[in-house]
């Protein structure tokens, strides 16, 4: 089945350290592949997303995630946090015509 | 308004209570979705609409009823919820042929006494 794995429930970084959240997909074919953001209290907000092409994607709020076929990632990258980057984190992978949502990494910054 | 707005954002009922929440989107797109969010547990889409037209429902109890009544609004009628039904409600809309680029409302917070 389909599925897309968020190993890291829970993270806390101090602010202006480095981020990574994990995102690890299932299946083999080239996924479309996405990263959202929750506030709390509020929506999903589309961070980036890949679809094809350079493996680096750029998105908004200065985060990145690089997309690696051989290990079956999609990591969300930020060089340095902002307090105002706490919040929960969602991975998703496009398949057929609908959107698998990993269980989500909440993230927790330290002044 | 832009992007997809959703009233309203808190709704306490009760279990015999009906009541209806409302998605709009701003965005020109013809597909619109629910799902629900619960804590602890992934999103779970509950109804897709595409043009207009019920093409999902995902197992959802009866007390839950969507309706479309055209390409920009979207609601789901509630009645008769159980206190499990207690969640946050998120609405979606993308275009069709690109149906997982997803952009949500801001959800309605539901709390079923």
């Amino acid at each position: 089945a389909q599925s897309v794995t968020q190993p890291d429930i829970h993270i806390t970084v101090s602010e202006g350290a480095s981020l990574e959240l994990r995102c690890n997909y299932s299946y083999g074919a080239t996924p479309y592949l996405f990263w959202y953001v929750q506030s709390p209290g509020q929506g999903l907000q589309l961070l980036l997303k890949y679809f094809s092409g350079d493996t680096l994607v750029q998105g908004i709020k200065g985060f990145e995630a690089e997309f690696k076929r051989s290990q079956s990632s999609f990591n969300l990258r930020k060089p340095s946090v902002h307090w105002s980057d706490a919040a929960e984190y969602f991975c998703a992978r496009g398949h057929t015509d609908k959107l698998i949502f990993g269980t989500g990494t909440r993230l927790q910054v330290f002044p | 308004e832009t992007g997809v707005t959703q009233t309203p954002r808190h709704l306490v009922m009760g279990m015999t209570n009906k009541k209806s929440l409302k998605c709009e989107q701003h965005l020109g797109h013809n597909a619109m979705y629910w799902y629900k969010q619960s804590a602890k547990k992934p999103l779970e889409l509950m109804f897709v609409y595409s043009l207009e037209e019920r093409v999902e429902n995902n197992s959802v109890p009866s007390r839950f009823s969507p309706e479309c009544p055209n390409s920009s609004h979207l609601f789901l009628h509630l009645h008769t919820l159980q206190p499990e039904d207690s969640a946050l409600y998120l609405c979606a809309s993308s275009l069709r042929d690109t149906s997982y680029e997803q952009y949500f409302g801001p959800g309605t917070r539901l709390t079923v006494t």
